[in-house]
């Protein structure tokens, strides 16, 4: 099984500076066909999760482009540029290369 | 517009089985690239996936809860059905479905896995 390790599990942060959560894999992601599959979501309180970035750093339709996404391999980044309140919630990675799994969770409160 | 919603019992007693309906509009289930997934929440917990069917009938499931997980599909009503037996109340959390497809863009094949999710519905396992 893939294990998907994020740190921090929470974080605090004032809106207008910057936030970065790590998430780690315990297999590499890029797939054989040059791709590496890896996600992120944010669940805002109360809401189901939705999609931010695909494939590493590839934004989701109608995501601003504060968020970004950068990794290879085992190792990636989801980086906020300047944290908005709407930002406040969980954030979550997760490998599709091998069935999915989802990290752990980051919450991101102001 | 592309909108999911869960349905099922809210209240399930140990050892039952928990029977979920995923009613969904704005693609089909029939088309090429095309799957569901059920993904689940325990309350203040990380989401885990369980199951999900693809356009073709192909199946996957998680491997830590294969043996008590069934998912089928109806294309002609547009529902997504998940199985689960043995009902215990470690399993009490919000059942999501989502939607995941491929696409050829730009000549680039991207595949969005779980681009549009359901709201969501509370199962409580418990006597």
């Amino acid at each position: 099984d893939v294990v998907m390790t994020q740190t921090p599990l929470s974080l605090s942060v004032t809106p207008g500076q910057p936030a970065s959560i790590s998430c780690k894999s315990s297999q590499s992601l890029l797939h054989s066909d040059g791709k590496t599959y890896l996600s992120w979501y944010l669940q805002k309180p109360g809401q189901s999760p939705h999609l931010l970035i695909y494939e590493v750093s590839k934004r989701f339709s109608g995501v601003p482009d504060r968020f970004s996404g950068s990794g290879s391999g085992t190792d990636f980044t989801l980086k906020i540029s300047r944290v908005e309140a709407e930002d406040v919630g969980v954030y979550y990675c997760m490998q599709h290369i091998e069935l999915w799994t989802f990290g752990q969770g980051t919450k991101v409160e102001i | 517009q592309i909108t999911l919603k869960e349905s099922g019992p809210t209240l399930v007693k140990p050892k039952q089985t928990l029977t979920l309906t995923c009613s969904f509009s704005g693609f089909s289930l029939s088309a090429s690239k095309v799957g569901v997934a059920w993904i689940r929440q325990p309350p203040g917990k990380a989401l885990e996936w369980l199951a999900l069917i693809y356009w073709d009938d192909d199946k996957r499931y998680s491997p830590s809860l294969k043996s008590r997980l069934t998912i089928t599909k109806d294309t002609s009503k547009n529902q997504v059905v998940l199985r689960m037996t043995n009902m215990d109340p470690v399993d009490t959390g919000t059942y999501y479905c989502a939607h995941r497809q491929g696409v050829w863009e730009r000549n680039d094949y991207i595949v969005y896995d779980f681009d549009y999710w359901g709201q969501g519905t509370l199962v409580t396992v418990s006597s």
